[in-house]
């Protein structure tokens, strides 16, 4: 069974562009997370998807991110203008929905480098 | 505010010796509690976990972490570390089965011949 993968696994882009991250799940994860670790402190929760929807965003830094996950499928997170700020690693992960507390599978991450 | 402490940054040992690395955590009810490992280059894999009962937990790559409610900790311990044990270990903590994980700062482990 394939793991959660994300796309790319590096990203350099110069402050002011945009730049779009993706996380395919693994097959019947209904629950989707998208975690961010900034240099030097700890990973961080941005939000969590059921399906299609987003259940819990209360760690979305500020609306220059945006999360989507059309079809209840894959998950995009875009980021518009990028700041230096923005610069680390996002992880997504996903987990089942149904069977009492379960395990979330994290991807290797993408690293974001904003110059 | 819930929380989760990893009071070491950076901890050297020689092959063969013991591991302690310690987690504490600050939560309104006891959460569900992890241990994940992250090798370089390499994503966040899952070492063991504590959602109830036994507070001894067993996982893998010979690793075992103890709840312990009166100090809100849980130590991941090994009794012999190998080269290939070096690595970046998080502990980490949720409320419920499905919600957003905290994680601490992570410690790195650094083993020497």
């Amino acid at each position: 069974e394939a793991g959660v993968t994300q796309f790319p696994s590096h990203s350099v882009i110069e402050k002011g562009q945009t730049v779009t991250l993706r996380c395919d799940p693994i097959s019947g994860h209904d629950n989707l997370y998208w975690y961010r670790r900034v240099m030097g402190k700890e990973i961080k929760f941005l939000l969590h998807f059921v399906k299609e929807s987003k259940q819990d965003e209360s760690g979305m830094p500020n609306n220059r991110f945006l999360a989507e996950r059309t079809g209840g499928t894959y998950s995009t997170l875009k980021v518009q203008p990028a700041e230096l700020e923005d610069s680390g690693v996002y992880f997504c992960a996903s987990s089942q929905l149904a069977g009492g507390p379960n395990e979330q599978f994290f991807g290797p991450g993408t690293r974001l480098t904003v110059l | 505010a819930q929380s989760v402490t990893q009071p070491d940054i950076h901890i050297t040992v020689s092959e063969g010796a013991s591991l302690e690395l310690r987690c504490n955590y600050s939560y309104g009810a006891t959460p569900y509690l992890f241990w994940y490992v992250q090798s370089p280059g390499q994503g966040l894999q899952l070492l063991l976990k504590y959602f109830s009962g036994d507070t001894l937990v067993q996982g893998i790559k010979g690793f075992e972490a103890e709840f312990k409610r009166s100090q809100s900790s849980f130590n991941l311990r090994k009794p012999s570390v190998h080269w290939s044990d070096a690595a970046e270990y998080f502990c980490a903590a949720a409320s419920g089965g499905y919600q957003k994980v905290t994680f601490g700062t992570g410690t790195k482990l650094q083993v020497i011949p």
